[in-house]
């Protein structure tokens, strides 16, 4: 069974911390990308990658950093954790060619 | 910039028929997609139109029409386990992103 494997469900984090957010997926994706979600905003693009070592930015990238080292891993970092951060994060990949997304089960993160 | 409007809410009785709307303005198109998402839980796909008119798909249905930027998710014989927010996102040009509206919220009462 494919899948898109993300982390944590759930996650409590301070002010200022330093989080990650990791996502990992088998099915040899080329295109990785996070989106947050948001009641009454839906998902927001963050930030997307179409090969190991390349991103780009989506939507809403400032305060969100990403890193893809391996295919199969793309992790969102957030270099200083602000409660306007607290947000439902989704991770999907999709294979060149063919435009679906495989979403992850998410991660629900609360900034105090 | 990327616009696609879906209405917020709509509530249908068991065993009915329910149409969910979709417009949008995008830059690029590349095809539109459905997805159903229950609470608390992660997107999951439901069709994929990238040509005019209906593609069905058990009690599911969805329609496009490209040049009035349009589609429909059709519900049909409604089950209480079709409550759950019903996404429309069009796939954009050249780097497979997919561009999503905020989510159409459908109850199914008995």
């Amino acid at each position: 069974d494919v899948k898109v494997t993300q982390s944590s469900r759930y996650l409590v984090k301070r002010t200022g911390e330093k989080v990650f957010l990791e996502c990992v997926q088998d099915m040899d994706h080329e295109n990785m990308f996070w989106y947050r979600q948001d009641p009454g905003l839906g998902l927001r693009l963050i930030y997307f990658s179409y090969d190991v070592k390349m991103k780009e930015k989506g939507d809403i990238p400032e305060g969100y950093s990403v890193s893809r080292e391996k295919k199969e891993r793309f992790s969102l970092i957030l270099e200083s954790a602000s409660t306007n951060q607290t947000s439902m994060y989704l991770c999907a990949s999709s294979s060149s060619g063919d435009f679906g997304y495989t979403f992850g089960s998410g991660t629900r993160l609360t900034v105090v | 910039g990327q616009n696609i409007d879906q209405p917020t809410e709509m509530t249908a009785t068991e065993g009915a028929i329910v149409q969910i709307n979709c417009t949008y303005q995008t830059s690029g198109f590349n095809g539109l997609f459905w997805y159903q998402q229950h609470a608390g839980e992660a997107p999951t796909f439901l069709s994929y139109n990238v040509l005019d008119g209906l593609e069905e798909k058990g009690r599911f249905s969805s329609f496009l029409s490209r040049s009035k930027g349009y589609s429909y998710l059709l519900l049909k014989e409604l089950q209480m386990k079709d409550s759950a927010s019903y996404l429309c996102a069009v796939s954009l040009y050249g780097n497979n992103r997919l561009a999503f509206g905020k989510g159409n919220q459908v109850v199914v009462i008995p």
